[in-house]
């Protein structure tokens, strides 16, 4: 399996709901990542766990919670977002943890677009 | 802080020929890790090549070679016989070694015409 799977693929949630977004892999990858696209921009980093504990992140309001129960599962815990949060959230993983003196590549997954009305 | 410049936002090729993507990069770092992905309309990040600073060879992947000049902080991807399903996003990636973090360039759309 060397696939990280994301759900739902798509997402519309008013500002007052709560929702979550998941992501799992089992390629024991003991690294997961949030990122958060923009239409037409690069991936911008929210969130990273290495040995499921969180080790980055990166100033990312508290509105969005990420919640890693396992090392194959990822979660992201949404409440009273706002329209601007809308975007394009991906799920990544890589084999290293943060102290790895080496780069892996990351394995993305296909992402859930998200729109806050 | 590293940044990674992507300069053309857009670039077309014919079925079959060459094109080359072009990205700079700055960093004081010795150790690091340079990566093309691609992003199709399926919208998943595909890793196409990757690059480590200390090797001069420069990396291949089938069709996809990349010309790495430490020198000049440059590091731009070949693709040969290009093909419709080339047709992407490619985003230029810079990671510093030891770190989790990626900095990406801005994109490129790469067309591929029939």
């Amino acid at each position: 399996d060397t696939e990280v799977t994301q759900t739902p693929k798509h997402l519309v949630m008013g500002m007052t709901n709560k929702k979550s977004l998941k992501c799992e892999q089992h390629m024991g990858h003991r690294a997961m990542y949030w990122y958060k696209q923009k239409a037409k921009k690069p991936p911008e980093l929210m969130f990273v766990y290495s040995y499921e504990k969180l080790s980055i992140n990166e100033s990312v309001p508290s509105r969005f919670s990420p919640e890693c129960p396992n090392s194959s599962l990822l979660n992201l815990h949404l409440h009273a977002l706002q329209p601007e949060d809308s975007a394009l959230y991906l799920c990544a993983s890589s084999p290293k943890g943060v102290r790895s003196s080496y780069n892996s590549p990351l394995h993305f997954g296909n992402g859930t677009r998200l729109t806050v009305t | 802080a590293q940044t990674v410049t992507q300069s053309q936002p857009e670039m077309s090729v014919q079925e079959a020929e060459t094109v080359t993507l072009s990205c700079t990069y700055d960093t004081s770092e010795s150790d690091y890790y340079l990566f093309w992905y691609k992003q199709p309309p399926s919208r998943q990040m595909i890793l196409v090549i990757r690059q480590e600073a200390y090797k001069q060879q420069n990396a291949t992947e089938n069709r996809f070679s990349v010309n790495f000049q430490k020198a000049a902080k440059s590091f731009s991807l070949k693709i040969s016989d290009s093909q419709l399903g080339d047709a992407a996003m490619y985003f230029c990636a810079f990671g510093q070694g030891g770190s989790e973090k990626l900095v990406f360039g801005k994109g490129m759309k790469l067309t591929v015409n029939p």
